[in-house]
């Protein structure tokens, strides 16, 4: 199997522009989870879907992020407009156990 | 205080040397506890996994988890210059899907 993909790996725009990240979840994985990494804060749980449904998104930090899952298969995080502070790596996981995920290698997003 | 510590190093060992690398939690409720491994500029690689309390061991990793204090151990024998790593522990209470995540330890080995 790939594993999770993700893309793009890196990521550079402009204060304001729209981001949109991307994912391709394990085949046969139920659960999919977003999740950031900063230095200061470390890896944080933005969102995740079970069965392409959100069921937990208390950690979007605000109304410019939005995640979707149309199918099984594929999986958007978007950030309009985008800010400085969003800068960070942001990681896509997939599990079909829920709390055993596996990580993508994350797209590294620099908001100038 | 944060629901899991996890000292952030780096620790630098030699080659060879067994490496014992810790987590604290606060949360009983707790029931999966995991660590990964993360290299430079790479996504977080599942390394082991362990239900309640007990031991696991694959290979050069052994993983201990002490429930009664709180208290999660990887253990890395014959320690390698490939294992120079970040070691993220993770765990869960297996309802709501959200793993709490230490804040990593860096290791070095050097050869």
């Amino acid at each position: 199997d790939a594993g999770v993909i993700q893309s793009p790996r890196h990521e550079v725009t402009e204060m304001g522009q729209e981001v949109t990240l991307r994912c391709k979840p394990i085949s046969g994985h139920d659960y999919l989870f977003w999740y950031r990494q900063t230095m200061m804060r470390g890896l944080e749980l933005l969102i995740y879907f079970n069965n392409n449904v959100p069921i937990d998104d208390s950690g979007m930090p605000e109304d410019r992020f939005s995640a979707k899952m149309p199918n099984a298969s594929f999986s958007t995080l978007k950030i309009q407009p985008s800010e400085p502070r969003d800068s960070a790596v942001y990681f896509c996981a997939s599990s079909f156990q829920r709390d055993i995920q596996y990580f993508g290698a994350g797209t590294r997003l620099s908001v100038l | 205080q944060k629901e899991v510590e996890q000292d952030p190093g780096p620790l630098s060992v030699p080659e060879g040397a067994i490496v014992s690398l810790n987590c604290t939690y606060s949360n009983s409720a707790f029931q999966y506890f995991m660590w990964y491994r993360q290299y430079s500029r790479k996504g977080p690689e599942l390394l082991m996994y362990t239900y309640s309390s007990g031991n696991k061991e694959d290979g050069r990793f052994t993983a201990q988890v002490d429930k009664s204090s709180k208290y999660i151990s990887l253990f890395i024998r014959d320690s390698q210059p490939s294992d120079s790593a970040t070691y993220l522990c993770a765990m869960s209470n297996n309802q709501g899907g959200k793993l709490i995540f230490g804040q990593g330890t860096e290791l070095s080995v050097k050869p």
